[in-house]
């Protein structure tokens, strides 16, 4: 089955941790996405990646670190800078060019 | 500076009855509009889109029309059925920095009701 696999959908870190979240796919696309949703907020870009060894910033990318060493793979991780971690966080991805991006099922982030 | 607006939070509808959800937009230089239905703890999926060169799109029960003039589009689901009750974020899609990137609004939460 062919998909975007984000893992773990719940997470659970104490303040001041830097935590890892998990985001691949087998989709071979090129293009992958990080947003961030709060409530009663859109969907917020983080970090996107359209290829390999290569990414940049979205929206609100303080206090978040990504890396693309493979096609499949776009983890991101949530630093102690980020002042609001606990979110819903959203991975995506779509071919090169295209306007459509599958998503993924999400992580929720909770910082006690 | 919001350029994707959905200035209504929620919507409630009888079934059978139409569902109309809006958005407004302000950057002239988006040139695709999709529409993504969510439920609760999961991901966003695809749900329908419309290129900017046209103003109407079908699939199905729904519907979505592009009024560029008015920076306005408006997804119709024609009958509504309980199981379409979600959060529907409209998303516009730009050419920027060398990318195609996607801007969502903050979605209207839609409900259905029996």
């Amino acid at each position: 089955d062919g998909g975007i696999t984000q893992s773990p959908k719940y997470l659970f870190r104490k303040e001041g941790q830097n935590v890892t979240l998990s985001c691949e796919q087998n989709l071979n696309h090129d293009a992958m996405y990080w947003y961030r949703q709060d409530p009663g907020q859109g969907l917020r870009l983080i970090y996107y990646s359209q290829i390999v060894n290569d990414f940049q910033k979205g929206d609100i990318a303080e206090g978040y670190s990504v890396s693309r060493e493979k096609k499949e793979s776009f983890p991101l991780t949530v630093t102690s800078a980020q002042k609001n971690p606990t979110a819903f966080y959203l991975c995506a991805s779509s071919w090169q060019g295209s306007t459509e991006a599958f998503f993924g099922q999400g992580t929720r982030l909770t910082v006690v | 500076d919001q350029q994707v607006k959905q200035n209504s939070p929620s919507l409630s509808v009888q079934e059978g009855r139409i569902s109309i959800l809006n958005c407004d937009y302000t950057n002239s230089m988006f040139d695709y509009f999709l529409w993504y239905k969510k439920y609760p703890a999961e991901g966003p999926t695809f749900l329908i889109s419309i290129s900017s060169i046209k103003d109407k799109n079908e699939d199905g029960r729904f519907t979505v029309f592009l009024n560029k003039s008015a920076k306005h589009l408006s997804l119709h689901i024609v009958p509504s059925q309980p199981g379409d009750s979600a959060v529907y974020f409209c998303a516009a899609s730009v050419w920027e920095g060398g990318s195609e990137k996607l801007v969502f609004g903050k979605g209207t939460k839609l409900t259905v009701n029996p």
